[in-house]
This record gives C-alpha cells, sequence and structure tokens, in this order.
C-alpha cells in the first residue's frame, strides 16, 4: 500500500464549478501538508501549504486537513481554464525535508 | 533570478550509455533533490543533498549516482542507462530546517522545469 493515495482522474468540470480533490495517507506522523500545482510540460510548483489540522484559505483555493481520518483536501472555487493542470499532494513528518507525494491528479477546466 | 535550471531538457540515450544531468540553483538553499516523475507513480526522490560535499540515498537510488561539489550545482550521472529509466527527471532546492517559536518547520521546494530522457 503506497503511503500516500491519490485518484488520477483525470477529472473535467466546466468553467465556474467547485473542484474538491483529495489524498489520504497512512502515516499518522506527517504533519506537513502540500498541495503542488504542475503544468503541463512544467515544474511542479507549491500552491499550498498546512501545518497539522484545520482549513487554509487563500483566494479562491481552500487547502483542508482531517487528520484523524487521513485526509486532505484541495478545493477550487469558481474554477478556470488556467486552473487545468496536474495537482500534486504531498506531505512528509517534519523534521527533515524529504516529501511524500500523491500521484497526481489531473484537472480540467473547460469554457 | 532564474531559480531552479536543468540541463539538458530532451535526451535520447542507448541502453548502456551514460549521461550526467546538470542542475542549478541561484538562491543559495542548502537542500537539492533529484525526482522522477512516471505515469500514475507521482514524484520519486531519488538522491538528496543536504549542503555542499553532502549526498543520500532517496527512495528509488539505484542505478543513478549524485555529486554536489558545489553549493549551487547537484549532478545526476546514469553509468549504464536502462529502458527503465526512461522518465521526467526533476530537481528541486529548499533551504534548510528552520525554527519558528521553537516548532521545526518544513520549506518550500522549488522545482527546475524538467528534463525528459529516453533510453532506447
Amino acid at each position: 500500500q503506497k503511503e500516500v493515495e491519490q485518484d488520477p482522474g483525470p477529472l473535467s468540470v466546466p468553467e465556474g464549478a467547485i473542484v474538491s480533490l483529495n489524498c489520504t495517507y497512512s502515516n499518522s506522523a506527517f504533519q506537513y501538508f502540500m498541495w503542488y500545482r504542475q503544468y503541463s510540460r512544467k515544474g511542479p510548483e507549491l500552491l499550498m501549504y498546512t501545518y497539522s489540522s484545520g482549513n487554509k484559505e487563500d483566494g479562491r483555493f481552500t487547502a483542508q486537513v482531517d487528520k484523524s481520518s487521513k485526509y486532505i483536501s484541495l478545493f477550487i472555487r469558481d474554477s478556470q481554464p488556467s486552473d487545468s493542470a496536474t495537482y500534486l499532494c504531498a506531505m512528509n513528518p517534519g523534521g527533515y525535508n524529504k516529501l511524500i507525494f500523491g500521484a497526481g491528479t489531473r484537472l480540467a477546466v473547460h469554457p | 533570478n532564474a531559480g531552479v535550471t536543468q540541463t539538458p531538457k530532451f535526451r535520447v540515450l542507448k541502453t548502456g550509455q551514460s549521461m550526467t544531468l546538470l542542475c542549478a540553483q541561484d538562491m543559495n538553499h542548502e537542500y537539492m533533490y533529484w525526482y522522477r516523475q512516471d505515469p500514475g507513480m507521482g514524484l520519486r526522490l531519488i538522491h538528496y543533498s543536504v549542503g555542499e560535499g553532502t549526498t543520500a540515498k532517496g527512495e528509488v537510488p539505484d542505478g543513478y549516482n549524485v555529486s554536489r561539489l558545489k553549493k549551487q550545482n547537484f549532478l545526476l550521472g546514469l553509468e549504464s542507462a536502462a529502458p527503465s529509466q526512461t522518465s521526467v527527471y526533476f530537481c528541486a532546492s529548499s533551504y534548510s530546517i528552520f525554527d519558528t517559536g521553537g516548532q521545526k518547520n518544513t520549506d518550500t521546494q522549488y522545482f527546475g522545469p524538467g528534463t525528459r530522457l529516453t533510453v532506447l
């Protein structure tokens, strides 16, 4: 079993939709949770970063962590065609920088 | 400020050939990493370095070697390429661990644009 599970999609939604992307994990020591966005043929870039449980909002993006369920989510409100990309979750226990990545979910937002 | 750069962008090798991928960063980061990305597998850590002159194995180190002779450069070598090493390779860098109010924290990893390698 992988330490981090993420549905690869693809997920196709109309412009303006609310998008929910999710990851589950098995290591209860994980404390730092990140979402990276990766456009086609580009390197990943950090989108959201949260520590421990709770919600964090940044513009149209909300990251949610539920440590009791070992489940993290990224919500995108009012999705735009420019949000079309692969979204990777990543996490680690802290104390060092080795991240464990999910496989990534490919999102397509069509006009 | 170029961030993290990688050369080459594309390469095709024959089985058994060798090559070196170069990663350079201009952000004075202590930590550098090499990942490979394969469909359905996400990013997997090959090797990493916590400072100039140091290297360590990651999740999938077999068939690769690395060197960090200068703080700004991290080289990934394939001594005898195999078709299983066909992948997209990403380099990343980050600051070292820092404390915020006595609590250790992790830092953002900045990624390069990737190198697409095909081994025939």
